[in-house]
């Protein structure tokens, strides 16, 4: 059973940036799919922020594109994320997920416990 | 972007009834193989949301078959056939149609 598990600082200043890295046990990420952020302010719903192939290819989400980098390390099963000049209104739960994509299907099937990021001096 | 809306955003609910919970895009899910891409989601309290439906109307593995989607096009339900306490939550419709993929505003299931 695939497994996902976010890491990374719990504070950031602002016009710093935010890195995270989720580990992905139960499951090789080169075996394919895509692997995905989803991020959810306190209190609000659900946005996505993007996803990476195992290969590299990646989606952002257009309105943090400028900001946003996503990488894998297939070395170390895992893939990272990071959103550069953040901002209070970047404080929010972010969630990495696997996101399963066919012909016949595209949801997020996996989901990590979600790490709280809160940006302030 | 597609925007999905739902209704109602607050849902009380007397364990063993029914309930319902609607979603609506603003553009079709329709893909050209016949399925709707059109997801659902619940995050139970202080969990991270887990996937009930896909396609509209298929259950995910684990999902009771108290549950069932129904819908195409840009007009989705949700159906709970008898609420049990633990299905307390915000359940969430997600499109899957074309990026950005985008949700629903959330609608919260709570026990009256």
């Amino acid at each position: 059973q695939v497994q996902l598990q976010e890491s990374g600082p719990g504070l950031v200043k602002p016009s710093d940036t935010l890195s995270l890295t989720c580990a992905v046990s139960g499951y090789s990420i080169s075996s394919g799919q895509w692997w995905g952020w989803i991020r959810q302010a306190p209190g609000k719903g659900l946005e996505w922020i993007g996803y990476i192939y195992y290969g590299g290819n990646t989606y952002y989400n257009p309105t943090l594109k400028s900001r946003v980098t996503m990488s894998v390390d297939t070395s170390k099963n895992q893939f990272s994320l990071k959103l550069s000049s953040v901002t209070a209104v970047d404080t929010a739960v972010y969630y990495c997920a696997r996101y399963q994509s066919g012909i016949s299907y595209h949801y997020f099937d996996s989901w990590g416990q979600g790490t709280l990021v809160s940006v302030s001096s | 972007d597609i925007v999905m809306t739902q209704s109602p955003l607050s849902l009380p609910v007397t364990p063993g009834e029914p309930a319902s919970i609607s979603c609506r895009s603003s553009q079709s899910l329709l893909h050209s193989t016949g399925n709707n891409f059109l997801d659902w989601y619940l995050q139970k309290p202080g969990q991270s949301p887990q996937l009930l439906m896909y396609l509209g109307s298929n259950r995910a593995s684990g999902v009771p078959d108290r549950f069932s989607g129904s819908g195409s096009g840009t007009d989705f339900t949700l159906k709970i056939s008898r609420v049990e306490a633990e299905d307390v939550g915000v359940y969430y419709c997600m499109q899957a149609l074309q990026n950005p993929i985008t949700f629903g505003q959330g609608t919260r299931l709570h026990i009256k």
